[in-house]
């Protein structure tokens, strides 16, 4: 069984620019979940979707991130414009269902540097 | 607001010893799970406790549930070069929508 597949692995840019992460979940996987993780801190989940539906986005920066997951199996997060404090590993994470019992599979993250 | 502390932040032993990490909180927590993750890769789940004052041993580690579900410990015996990563804990939120409250996290360097 694949894994959660995330793309790029490694991006940086210039504070103020615009960026773009990728994320495929296991197939057949409901919910969907961004995290951002800082150096140092553990993660901190961003956006939760169920199918093409938004959970939980309650720590989301809407004024500068968005994210998307039209037909209900890829996702992908937006940062238009970055600020430095960006700097993180952006992890996507998958499960069957939501619920605290299901066990989120998480991909291997997306480093993004701002400069 | 739900918080999970972990402690300690950085753990450098040899190989052979034994070590406990804590994850504390005080809110209670209707679950919880250990998570390991290891450089460039993303968290990897090695257990879920429910219930209050469980115990579950997963070869050489074995985990704890606090009685009242506020807090949890994870002990490594006889802790090996492999063990070296970042452990965290993570607590199912009272709103059960499958989201998770992650502590900061306990780097483990385990030197041969």
């Amino acid at each position: 069984e694949a894994g959660v597949a995330q793309s790029p692995r490694y991006k940086i840019i210039e504070k103020r620019q615009s960026v773009a992460f990728w994320c495929n979940p296991i197939s057949g996987h409901a919910t969907l979940y961004w995290y951002q993780q800082i150096l140092g801190q553990g993660p901190k989940l961003l956006i939760q979707f169920q199918n093409n539906g938004v959970v939980d986005d309650s720590q989301l920066p809407k004024d500068r991130f968005s994210a998307e997951r039209l037909k209900g199996v890829d996702s992908t997060l937006k940062i238009q414009p970055a600020k430095l404090e960006d700097s993180a590993v952006y992890l996507c994470a998958s499960s069957w269902a939501s619920g605290g019992y299901n066990e989120q599979f998480f991909g291997p993250g997306t480093r993004l540097t701002v400069l | 607001t739900q918080l999970l502390e972990q402690s300690p932040q950085f753990l450098s032993i040899q190989e052979g010893e034994n070590l406990t990490v804590y994850c504390n909180s005080s809110s209670v927590f209707s679950s919880l799970q250990w998570y390991r993750q290891e450089p460039g890769e993303g968290p990897v789940l090695l257990v879920t406790v429910v219930t209050g004052g469980e115990v579950k041993k997963l070869k050489r580690l074995t985990f704890q549930f606090g009685d009242a579900r506020k807090d949890s410990s994870l002990h490594i015996t006889a802790a090996q070069p492999g063990d070296t990563g970042l452990y965290l804990c993570a607590g199912a939120s009272s709103s059960n929508t499958g989201k998770l409250i992650f502590g900061q996290g306990t780097t483990l360097q385990v030197k041969p």
